[in-house]
């Protein structure tokens, strides 16, 4: 079946714009992850959702980002403002639980770029 | 912010040569997962391991896990130029989280 898909692959935008990411992640998987990468560094856990709910937000680092899940599949990350050091590598992962130690799957990644 | 450490941060061998990376981490752990990411994209998942398991094996890879030293080493036998990757490890608590290390950039040169 098909992995988790990321839109855009690539997001070039300037700085004070507003731009959304999205992922679909693998269908009937109810976990669904945000990370954030920066260059030369591991992935940065963002947000968890389990379904529809945003069950743990702590990591986004301030009130410009924001994430949504709808019906419990794709999910959309949203960051107004955007500044200059929030260009990086944008993962999303799904599981097909958050108990368990599940593994995570990956997509792509989205590259953004704030100019 | 990041918990765990790989060590080396940057490892080049010849094919057929094997690699080890070794990870650190901080806190207690429900598993800890092993990951390889090819030019900054994408992660694929390797191998996991429990927190009441020692060793693991898939394939080419072996890992171990010491939960009193909160270290884990990955270890690649028969090293290809296609396992050419940044790898790394990452913890898992008793909830869904995982915190990733910076990485290891391993080389394999044909």
């Amino acid at each position: 079946g098909a992995g988790v898909s990321q839109t855009p692959s690539n997001k070039v935008t300037e700085k004070g714009k507003y731009v959304e990411l999205r992922c679909d992640p693998i269908s009937g998987h109810t976990a669904l992850y945000w990370y954030r990468q920066s260059l030369g560094q591991g992935p940065e856990f963002l947000i968890y959702f389990q379904g529809t709910g945003a069950a743990d937000d702590s990591g986004l680092p301030n009130d410009r980002f924001f994430a949504v899940r709808p019906e419990g599949s794709v999910s959309t990350l949203k960051i107004q403002r955007t500044e200059r050091g929030d260009s990086a590598v944008y993962l999303c992962a799904s599981s097909p639980s958050a108990t368990g130690g599940y593994e995570q799957y990956f997509g792509p990644g989205t590259r953004l770029t704030v100019t | 912010s990041q918990q765990g450490e790989e060590d080396p941060q940057a490892l080049s061998i010849q094919e057929g040569e094997n690699a080890t990376m070794n990870c650190s981490y901080k806190t207690s752990i429900n598993n800890l997962q092993w990951y390889r990411q090819n030019s900054g994209r994408g992660l694929v998942h390797l191998i996991l391991i429990r927190s009441n398991e020692r060793e693991k094996h898939s394939g080419r890879l072996r890992v171990t896990l010491d939960t009193s030293k909160k270290s884990s080493s990955l270890l690649i036998t028969a090293s290809r130029a296609a396992d050419t990757a940044s790898y790394f490890c990452a913890s898992g608590g008793s909830n869904y989280k995982l915190t990733f290390g910076k990485g290891t950039l391993l080389t394999v040169n044909p």
